[in-house]
């Protein structure tokens, strides 16, 4: 199981705003990352840091924190996406400090 | 740019080893952490361990410890995966993923393109 928890499944309206959460213990210490995913590709960065997203990521993404959940927001939804969406970050239970775990994913879909 | 590039699929039988590898292109091998992570059909990610290319030292997810093997070669920039004692359970795609950042940890800015492995008898 995921110490990183995500609802499975996700619907928004095309050009309406959906928020995905991830929730964990390890969210007090660590930033998210968030990937996205569509069928037989790799995933792809999208959010990292507080807020950062890398080149080329549109602005409608974007996160925010409070307490030991990060959403991820999708503001005006698109068709292109429809995909899954995983949250990671390093693992708090880790002394090591290079551990890193997955939330289980959330499904959107884009009615 | 960034590239990496796995090797291809693999077909083995329960209780057998496989080895993955990992080339690596567009940067200074060295300079960024590696990690493997596999997703099994229809389910999510999992993260299986990291290695750093400079020292070759290894953190491997509990669940995996005394399975898997992670090594890497500097002179090549490539990086391996070996997992033994294969079960129908460890039918996934394996991806190698890199660190954004230097020193950093859990962004993974660049995946290779996975590898299938399916364990079947």
């Amino acid at each position: 199981s995921s110490e990183l928890t995500q609802d499975p499944a996700v619907s928004v309206a095309l050009g309406q705003t959906v928020r995905i959460t991830c929730q964990g213990d390890s969210l007090r210490t660590y930033y998210a990352t968030w990937y996205q995913q569509k069928p037989g590709q790799a995933p792809a960065l999208i959010i990292y840091g507080k807020n950062n997203r890398p080149s080329g990521i549109p602005d409608r993404f974007s996160a925010s924190y409070s307490g030991n959940t990060t959403s991820l927001t999708i503001t005006a939804a698109q068709a292109e996406d429809e995909a899954d969406y995983y949250c990671n970050s390093r693992d708090s239970r880790d002394s090591s400090g290079y551990h890193v775990v997955f939330g289980g994913g959330t499904r959107l879909t884009v009615l | 740019q960034v590239q990496l590039v796995q090797s291809g699929a693999e077909v083995k039988k329960p209780g057998a080893s496989v080895k993955v590898s990992c080339k690596a292109s567009g940067y200074t091998f060295t300079n960024y952490y590696m990690h493997w992570v596999r997703q099994a059909p229809g389910q999510g990610l999992e993260w299986m361990g990291i290695i750093n290319p400079t020292g070759g030292s290894t953190s491997y997810a509990q669940k995996f410890q005394g399975r898997v093997t992670m090594t890497r070669d500097a002179s090549t920039s490539i990086v391996y995966m070996d997992l033994s004692s294969l079960t129908s359970e460890d039918t996934a795609v394996y991806y190698c993923a890199r660190d954004r950042a230097v020193a950093g940890i859990g962004d993974f800015q660049n995946w290779g393109q996975g590898t299938l492995v399916i364990v079947s008898s």
